[in-house]
């Protein structure tokens, strides 16, 4: 099984542009689609962005997806921070018929 | 509105035994296959188990294979997952989730039921 490693956290100001990075370990990231979760504190995870870059209804469109073959990530960006947008974010990715989280990035805006 | 309502989490001592239930609403549960995931104290999340639309079709993490079962009850409207042998490290908050059509991603979660295991 493969792993998906995100940075632990990051912070940024409202207005600003942030990334988070998802880097898978073993075999390629274009393999399978690659989705990003936000999980507010005390909340449940919802989705934000799936099958690499698509955005699900009612997600602004300044949250975007990405994917780089040459690093084997995934990553996400967010433009024009909220502080509503402070809040846990997982990659996930699927193999086969096992399904992998990243361990999650904590995005403080500040 | 689609709707996942998790019920049954309790504390329970090491070694004992629980069943979680995922009531669902809104959508047409034969149509999806649906997951537990589950979150550790201040942990990141895990994939706990699948179950195909039809409940035929079952696979589970290396970390609960052979001591948690999941199945579904689709003239009910709900998920199950029984849990048996359970360890201090299967404490969390367990998230029912429904899969997207094509399997690979998870569009809808329920709020949680918090399972303890400690003595």
């Amino acid at each position: 099984n493969f792993m998906l490693t995100q940075p632990h956290s990051v912070s940024e100001s409202p207005g600003k542009t942030v990334t988070i990075s998802c880097t898978r370990s073993s075999g390629s990231i274009v393999s399978n689609f690659v989705q990003w979760y936000q999980q507010r504190p005390g909340g449940a995870p919802t989705i934000v962005i799936y099958e690499d870059n698509e955005r699900p209804s009612g997600v602004p469109d300044r949250f975007s997806g990405s994917i780089d073959r040459s690093s084997n990530s995934a990553s996400l960006t967010i433009s024009g921070l909220k502080i509503e947008d402070e809040a846990d974010y997982y990659c996930q990715s699927y193999d086969s018929i096992t399904w992998v989280f990243g361990g999650g990035t904590k995005l403080t805006v500040l | 509105e689609v709707q996942l309502l998790e019920s049954g989490g309790v504390l329970v001592q090491p070694g004992g035994s629980l069943r979680l239930s995922c009531a669902v609403s809104g959508f047409t549960p034969s149509s999806f296959a649906m997951t537990w995931v589950r979150q550790a104290p201040g942990k990141g999340l895990e994939w706990v188990a699948t179950v195909g639309e039809s409940g035929a079709s079952t696979y589970y993490a290396d970390s609960v294979k052979g001591r948690f079962s999941i199945s579904r009850d689709n003239s009910k409207n709900t998920l199950y997952l029984q849990m048996i042998s359970l360890r201090a490290e299967d404490t969390g908050l367990y998230y029912c989730a429904r899969h997207s059509s094509n399997w690979g991603s998870f569009d809808f979660w329920g709020q949680g039921t918090l399972v303890t295991v400690s003595s």
